[in-house]
């Protein structure tokens, strides 16, 4: 079955450094990946969606790469900010040519980004 | 209102009570999502309406779940006989189109404790 991992539990580092979140999956062909930010009782909010034929998506700090032959997804936060700190949650979208379905979500990185 | 909205925010259920959660999506969307979340792990898929019909269900844990949305807008999910696994975080989520390659808005979710 398919399989999604986010290897850190949690990140920690310096404001003003730039944070690096993995995510790896397995046994699946998505034809997109989204990345998620979700605060404590908050449900998860959208930030970006990288399709499988794109190499690197930008949206203002934030940069995500798609590896799809690594089967991998690299999700940075440069110049990082305290008010970053969150968890972020990679999701995949359906195997390339399937009917629109739900989001396969992994565990979740939290990143504290210390003053 | 501007964003997907969910009621009640917060149940306590005793163990084999029937509960119902309410999923208020934003005017318009097609897709409609059922999502539960564990404590400290990502949102785990339930089930997906496009309008009215409820096109995958497969994650839905057992027959005492059951989900509906009868005019393609308010969704109701429905849990009988609950039991304490079924403590969790319930979220909802619903995308402008079908077909993927769209982010999807969250509600802020149902906290459901089973005593």
């Amino acid at each position: 079955s398919q399989k999604i991992e986010q290897n850190s539990e949690a990140l920690n580092i310096q404001e003003g450094k730039t944070a690096t979140l993995t995510c790896n999956y397995t046994n699946y062909s998505p034809a997109y990946l989204q990345w998620y930010r979700q605060d404590p009782g908050r449900g998860p909010v959208f930030l970006l969606l990288i399709r499988e034929n794109e190499k690197e998506k930008r949206k203002e700090r934030l940069k995500v790469t798609f590896d799809t032959t690594l089967k991998q997804s690299l999700f940075h936060i440069t110049a990082s900010q305290p008010a970053d700190s969150a968890t972020y949650l990679c999701a995949l979208g359906p195997n390339y040519g399937g009917s629109q379905g739900n989001l396969i979500f992994g565990k979740g990185t939290k990143l504290s980004v210390k003053p | 209102g501007a964003g997907v909205s969910q009621s009640p925010r917060y149940k306590v259920a005793k163990r084999g009570q029937d509960v119902a959660l309410r999923c208020d999506p934003i005017s318009g969307h097609v897709s409609l999502f059922w999502y539960q979340q564990a404590l400290g792990q990502g949102p785990e898929f339930l089930t997906y309406f496009q309008n009215e019909a409820q096109l995958d269900k497969s994650g839905l844990p057992s027959d005492r779940f059951f989900a509906e949305r009868p005019e393609g807008s308010v969704s109701t999910l429905k849990i009988q006989r609950t039991q304490q696994e079924d403590s969790a975080v319930y979220l909802c989520a619903s995308s402008l189109v079908q077909g993927g390659y769209t982010e999807a808005f969250f509600g802020q979710g149902t906290r459901l404790t089973v005593v």
